[in-house]
């Protein structure tokens, strides 16, 4: 039983590029979030998920895109990266519920230069 | 105003202390979670509290949805417990988490 799997763990993007985080949960989890976290502020969500084939903006959307075509995925994508989303990138998930654990991939360190 | 703030932000004590940590909050919820973050590490979840008091171990996590405030204690603090603690608001789909304490226990 794996939890929540973040890929990759490290990467580095020159300004403009694209690229796509996988979030993989193997607890059939309903409820998928994406955050990142700087220095100095805590974890502020991004996107997040309540079911397969939906998605929701959280407080910081822009920038980002996510799609959750497999319950067990959520993928958050970065169409043309700028320094300002150098981050480290953390996935959660729990089940449908009021008083449901929340679980945590390993986060995601993100440097755009 | 956040709708979380958590104080102190930032807490230095010396082995043995007894530690308190403090999270306020201004909207409804279904649970509120004390979560921990090493230097450098994942986010592991601590406790989630709907009502009433829980201990595990040397840690003590207490809530009290009349004036939306939950602590979390440490007793007999060590070096190990140094990290940031967390505290995170459950609503009906989504997690809103305060700034975090950064706590450092020194020998």
């Amino acid at each position: 039983n794996a939890g929540v799997t973040q890929t990759p763990k490290f990467r580095v993007l020159k300004t403009g590029q694209s690229m796509t985080l996988l979030c993989a949960q193997d607890m059939n989890h309903e409820y998928m979030y994406w955050y990142r976290q700087d220095p100095g502020m805590g974890l502020r969500l991004i996107h997040y998920s309540v079911g397969e084939g939906t998605t929701a903006k959280g407080e910081v959307p822009d920038g980002y895109n996510v799609s959750r075509l497999k319950k067990q995925n959520f993928l958050l994508g970065l169409e043309s990266a700028a320094p300002s989303q150098t981050s480290v990138y953390f996935c959660a998930s729990r089940e449908q519920g009021a008083f449901t654990e929340a679980f945590f991939g390993q986060g995601t360190r993100l440097t755009v230069v | 105003k956040n709708e979380v703030e958590q104080s102190p932000q930032n807490l230095t004590a010396q082995e043995g202390e007894f530690i308190t940590i403090n999270c306020s909050y201004s909207v409804g919820i279904s649970a509120l979670h004390w979560l921990q973050q090493h230097p450098g590490g994942g986010i592991v979840s601590l406790f989630m509290l709907s009502s009433g008091k829980k201990k595990h171990g040397r840690l003590i996590a207490t809530i009290n949805i009349q004036e939306k405030h939950s602590s979390l204690h440490i007793t007999a603090s060590h070096p190990r417990d140094s990290a940031v603690y967390i505290c995170a608001l459950q609503g009906a789909q989504k997690l809103v988490f305060g700034q975090g304490t950064r706590l450092t226990i020194n020998p």
